[in-house]
């Protein structure tokens, strides 16, 4: 069965610090599908990244970095010089490339607070 | 520009009041999927549909219908709205296993 599993419901730090968010997946097919979106207190999700299963490649955009490490099923992202314009809700998620539905699933999300 | 639209954003109604929210896409993608989001319970998936009349249940499809007439959109359909139908709803779109570009929400409050 597919799950993600986002075990941080809730985080503060101070601005400049660096932050981590984890993600733990569970999935059966070999084929897969990683994502993280944000949700700003606007409400819109908005993609920051997708990677597929063959990839384990790490990926640095700016401030943004993302661990992929199928050993451990793990898809961490971390913020380097944490601003306050970050605060907002992450998700991370997993989509199965054999999924009839094209369904993501999607755990329950990682509040970020960022204090000035 | 590439875009996943929804109206109305934000909606006020009553119980037993029919109401539809539109969505539509410019991107010619075949996928297209509502979601709506809850305190504690993430995102869930209500309907999808693989490519125009093609549309199937997900995991949450009680109280809702949608049709898909067009590639490009993709109705979600209330016919007797009830007060735990309150909820951020999401349409998206992708080819298919792919990424999946989500309209800006639709905040539904029924009374």
């Amino acid at each position: 069965a597919q799950k993600v599993t986002q075990a941080q419901t809730e985080i503060s730090v101070v601005e400049k610090e660096d932050v981590t968010l984890d993600c733990v997946y569970e999935t059966r097919d070999t084929t897969y599908y990683l994502f993280w979106y944000k949700q700003p207190p606007s409400g819109e999700l908005v993609f920051l990244i997708r990677r597929n299963s063959f990839d384990e490649q790490n990926e640095i955009s700016g401030r943004y970095s993302w661990n992929f490490q199928k050993s451990t099923s793990s898809f961490n992202f971390t913020i380097t010089a944490s601003q306050v314009v970050d605060s907002a809700v992450y998700f991370c998620a997993l989509s199965e490339a054999m999924n009839r539905d094209d369904k993501i699933i999607f755990g329950k999300g990682t509040r970020l607070h960022i204090l000035p | 520009e590439a875009q996943v639209t929804q109206n109305p954003r934000y909606l006020i109604t009553v119980t037993g009041k029919k109401l539809t929210v539109t969505c539509s896409q410019n991107m010619n993608h075949e996928y297209m999927s509502w979601y709506r989001q809850d305190p504690g319970l993430g995102l869930r998936q209500i309907y999808y549909s693989m490519n125009v009349e093609v549309t199937d249940k997900g995991d949450v499809p009680e109280g809702y219908k949608v049709s898909r007439k067009e590639k490009r959109n993709f109705p979600l359909i209330l016919e007797s709205p009830s007060p735990n139908q309150t909820s951020l709803y999401f349409c998206a779109s992708s080819w298919g296993g792919e990424t999946q570009y989500f309209g800006p929400g639709t905040r539904l409050l029924v009374l």
